[in-house]
């Protein structure tokens, strides 16, 4: 099965920053989603995104679904500390299936 | 809307025993979905349902693995004999349909642990 390549593995910021992590793909997909997932829990939806080039923001959360269509990007603007967590990506193929990242483990210090 | 609901939440096993974990997806998803999650990692599809069809299932190790969902609604993974390596968090999740604008909800999960 594929597995996305997710960057940065971790990141340690201070409260405030911005945050930007990207996730790459050797296949095409034409669904890009962000999940985030906090400890004993399941992944909650962040951003979809379904069409290449498309710019989607939900709050202080920004997302491109890259031209190429084989990479993504999550911004996290003025990090708070229940930004804390970690961040993955998920890309849908052509077969309807859900593939994620290796995961973007995010600390925010107060 | 009600979420997606999993149980046990917790389950602790002996290697060679047997475990079952159960699905309620979303009120009307027709597509459901098991994941394995290894800690440290990202979410493994091991098996995808069209209603009670199966889709993909090429990453389910069959030799031990098994799940089915009868009449399109629940789901039930089912482990036997469970091996020390099976110890992850086992995901379900939903989707409304197959194809499409399409995402995943997912439940809390069932967390094993092999002994």
């Amino acid at each position: 099965g594929q597995q996305l390549n997710q960057s940065p593995q971790s990141m340690f910021i201070q409260e405030g920053e911005d945050v930007s992590m990207n996730c790459t793909s050797s296949s095409i997909f034409n669904t890009w989603l962000w999940y985030k997932q906090d400890p004993g829990e399941g992944p909650v939806l962040l951003i979809a995104l379904y069409k290449a080039g498309e710019l989607t923001s939900n709050g202080r959360l920004t997302a491109q679904f890259g031209i190429t269509r084989k990479d993504s990007f999550l911004n996290i603007s003025a990090s708070i500390p229940s930004d804390v967590g970690i961040y993955f990506c998920a890309g849908k193929n052509t077969g309807n299936q859900f593939y994620f990242g290796t995961g973007t483990s995010l600390t925010v210090i107060p | 809307e009600a979420g997606v609901a999993q149980s046990p939440r917790y389950k602790i096993i002996e290697k060679r025993q047997s475990v079952a974990f159960w699905c309620n997806p979303i009120s009307g998803h027709a597509t459901l979905y098991w994941y394995q999650q290894i800690l440290g990692q990202g979410p493994k599809l091991l098996i995808q349902f069209q209603n009670n069809g199966v889709v993909d299932d090429s990453q389910l190790p069959k030799d031990r693995f098994s799940a089915e969902r009868l009449k399109g609604v629940d789901s039930t993974l089912k482990i036997q004999p469970a091996k020390l390596e099976d110890s992850a968090v086992y995901l379900c999740a939903s989707s409304p349909r197959l194809s499409g604008a399409n995402v995943l909800t997912f439940g809390a999960g069932s967390r094993l642990t092999v002994l």
